[in-house]
């Protein structure tokens, strides 16, 4: 499986201010995935980021609240722009091949709102 | 509407006891799904998957899980856990061909007494 790493690990933020998570892949990907875990809750879906053109976002979820690049196969960003307390959760990115079904998640950002 | 319940949101064993965390799902077709786990400040470690074939498949630190069409569940199971096991335990169904995106189940956090 594919080694993925995620910058920053943690970072506590001030209200109105926006952080930028790296995602970094080993190996060249087909799928990358980008997700939010609220504290005590499950993993949500905010978009898949797709090389070259727009990411594709959930209900839910809006561009200029998440804007998300992704340059090439092994890296993607994700912007959590004018952050609220409301936006304190752990972002993953995972990763994944067209042909084959499982996903693999980095380590998580976990993030802090004042 | 797709979904995932994990109904069990704590679980409390103790070590060396046989362990089932259950795991339902609905979907109108066979899905794939797939099993979690998630340590304390970590991310998402694949345990094992079910896409097609023989109902009952093996994963990683001794895992197993059967997928039981009849009941809609695919449940995690585990002879003799081990204090290392503690952790939150994810369901996961990405739904067939076609498309990428996963639905999570609300997570199980097992607690192992010594």
């Amino acid at each position: 499986s594919a080694v993925i790493s995620q910058k920053p690990s943690r970072d506590i933020c001030q209200r109105g201010t926006s952080l930028t998570i790296q995602c970094q892949v080993d190996s060249q990907v087909t799928m990358m995935f980008w997700y939010r875990q609220q504290p005590g809750q499950s993993l949500t879906l905010i978009a898949t980021a797709n090389q070259g053109s727009e990411a594709t976002y959930e209900s839910g979820f809006v561009i200029d609240k998440f804007p998300i690049s992704r340059p090439n196969l092994t890296f993607s960003t994700l912007t959590v722009s004018n952050m609220s307390p409301e936006d304190s959760s752990i972002y993953l990115c995972s990763v994944g091949q067209t042909g084959q079904g499982e996903q693999f998640f980095g380590p998580g950002t976990r993030l802090t709102v004042l | 509407a797709q979904s995932v319940t994990q109904p069990d949101i704590h679980i409390t064993v103790s070590e060396g006891a046989s362990l089932e965390l259950r795991c339902n799902y609905s979907y109108g077709a066979t899905p794939y799904l797939f099993w979690y786990v998630q340590s304390p400040g970590q991310g998402l470690q694949l345990l094992l998957k079910y896409f097609s074939g023989d109902t009952l498949v093996q994963g990683i630190k001794g895992f197993e899980a059967e997928f039981k069409r009849s009941q809609s569940s695919f449940n995690l199971r585990k002879p003799s856990v081990h204090w290392s096991d503690a952790a939150e335990y994810f369901c996961a169904l990405r739904e067939g061909s076609g498309t990428y995106k996963y639905i999570f189940g609300t997570g199980t956090r097992l607690k192992v007494l010594a």
